[in-house]
């Protein structure tokens, strides 16, 4: 089976514009999360998708932050405006489960903002 | 408040050693316990995990972890490690969902 894939691997933008990152679950794959490693800080976690729905949300910083799952199926992750701060890797999993089932995890995206 | 620390960031061991990289967590009641690991240009990876029962762990790739609730620790360990362990790895906590409490991560380096 395909793995999670997100796009795109590196973004370089100035503070100020917008980014957009997106993520493509496993097929079937009802729960998708995003998860966040800024420079020199664990990962954390940012928000849980049921199928289209935010299931949770709390992980996420600001409301220059804007997940969506239209259809359930792929995630984008908008970032506007972006600030130094965003600085870090973005990564997507997805579970077919949201209790005790693995999650997989994409390469992330690797975002910079100067 | 749920945490995990990791208490080494680097570790440098040669190839044929033997590894064991240090895990404890802080957690009110029976945590599920995971190790993943992130290859350079790769995604985390599911090692290992620990729901209940057995203390002792077995994964993927040669590696185990050992659930110890009384140091509330889970050891990661691996007998003899390869050129190719060489990665990032991190000790994950979670009450039973999918929101997960992730340590810092120990980056290992193999000397050949």
């Amino acid at each position: 089976e395909a793995g999670v894939t997100q796009f795109p691997s590196h973004s370089v933008i100035e503070k100020g514009q917008t980014v957009t990152l997106r993520c493509d679950p496993i097929s079937g794959h009802d729960n998708l999360y995003w998860y966040r490693r800024v420079m020199g800080k664990e990962i954390k976690f940012l928000l849980h998708f049921v199928k289209e729905s935010k299931q949770d949300e709390s992980g996420m910083p600001n409301n220059r932050f804007l997940a969506e799952r239209t259809g359930g199926t792929y995630s984008t992750l908008k970032v506007q405006p972006a600030e130094l701060e965003d600085s870090g890797v973005y990564f997507c999993a997805s579970s077919q489960s949201s209790y005790n089932s693995p999650l997989h995890f994409g390469n992330g995206t690797r975002l910079t903002v100067t | 408040a749920q945490s995990v620390t990791q208490p080494d960031i680097h570790i440098t061991v040669s190839e044929g050693a033997s590894l064991e990289l240090r895990c404890n967590y802080s957690y009110g009641a029976t945590p599920y316990l995971f190790w993943y690991v992130q290859s350079p240009g790769q995604g985390l990876q599911l090692l290992l995990k620990y729901f209940s029962g057995d203390t002792l762990v077995q994964g993927i790739k040669g590696f185990e972890a050992e659930f110890k609730r009384s140091q509330s620790s889970f050891n990661l360990r691996k007998p003899s490690v390869h050129w190719s362990d060489a990665a990032e790895y991190f000790c994950v906590l979670t009450g039973g969902g999918n929101k997960l409490t992730f340590g810092t991560g120990t980056q290992l380096k193999v000397e050949l």
